[in-house]
């Protein structure tokens, strides 16, 4: 069965470094997206991707944060200057999204996160 | 703006007892249902979902739910829990702009 993955399963970072994390989606999906979820709590939706353009964003990800598939399988959530707020696990997750009869169908299928430390 | 509620943040039950999980939203256009678990040390897992149709969804290990529209509601039911049902349970509604809302989440902990 088709699946989300993302690498790596845990990054460790300094505060103010620069840290991508990765995620292949899957193939014939074409709809991307990230999630955080800070220990403890809930999933928060950091941002949607389409059509190589951002479609929706949520209120925390601000000018720190960017997008990008950078070729045919990769989708890419940098952060320039993390910080210590930024520690969490990071979920990317793919759907293919359609509509049909004015019914949004929009499962989306999760990867199994990274867990990022900034120290 | 759209929210999800989860009632309870913790719930505790032993083996056999039966579970319900309230969920509410608030959205007023036509809304995709989820039902989300995690176990300890692991990723999300779809339970369930409701996207038209049937308003009572079954979904995998017995769960399911029923959507009721007019209260705004997508509660999770199980009749009877396993000490492996534990884990921490997310409702999450998909809008027409496809980004998905969590709600808070539930813990289960169920007694052996």
């Amino acid at each position: 069965e088709p699946e989300v993955t993302q690498t790596p399963s845990h990054q460790v970072t300094q505060m103010g470094q620069e840290v991508i994390l990765r995620c292949v989606p899957i193939s014939n999906h074409l709809y991307f997206y990230w999630y955080r979820q800070i220990l403890g709590q809930k999933v928060e939706f950091l941002v949607s991707f389409y059509n190589n353009e951002i479609s929706e964003k949520s209120e925390i990800f601000d000018d720190q944060f960017s997008v990008e598939r950078p070729d045919g399988s990769n989708f890419t959530l940098k952060i320039r200057s993390t910080k210590l707020e930024d520690s969490a696990m990071y979920f990317c997750a793919s759907s293919e999204a359609r509509l049909a009869g004015g019914v949004p169908y929009n499962e989306q299928f999760f990867g199994p996160g990274t867990r990022l430390t900034v120290l | 703006a759209q929210s999800v509620s989860q009632h309870n943040h913790h719930v505790i039950l032993s083996e056999a007892a039966s579970l319900e999980l309230g969920c509410n939203y608030s959205y007023g256009g036509t809304v995709n249902l989820f039902w989300y678990v995690q176990y300890p040390g692991q990723h999300l897992q779809l339970l369930l979902k409701y996207f038209s149709g049937d308003p009572l969804v079954k979904g995998i290990k017995g769960f399911e739910a029923e959507f009721i529209k007019s209260k705004f509601s997508f509660n999770l039911r199980k009749p009877s829990v396993q000490w492996s049902d534990t884990a921490e349970y997310f409702c999450a509604v998909g809008t027409g702009g496809f980004k998905t809302i969590f709600g808070a989440g539930t813990r289960l902990f169920v007694k052996a």
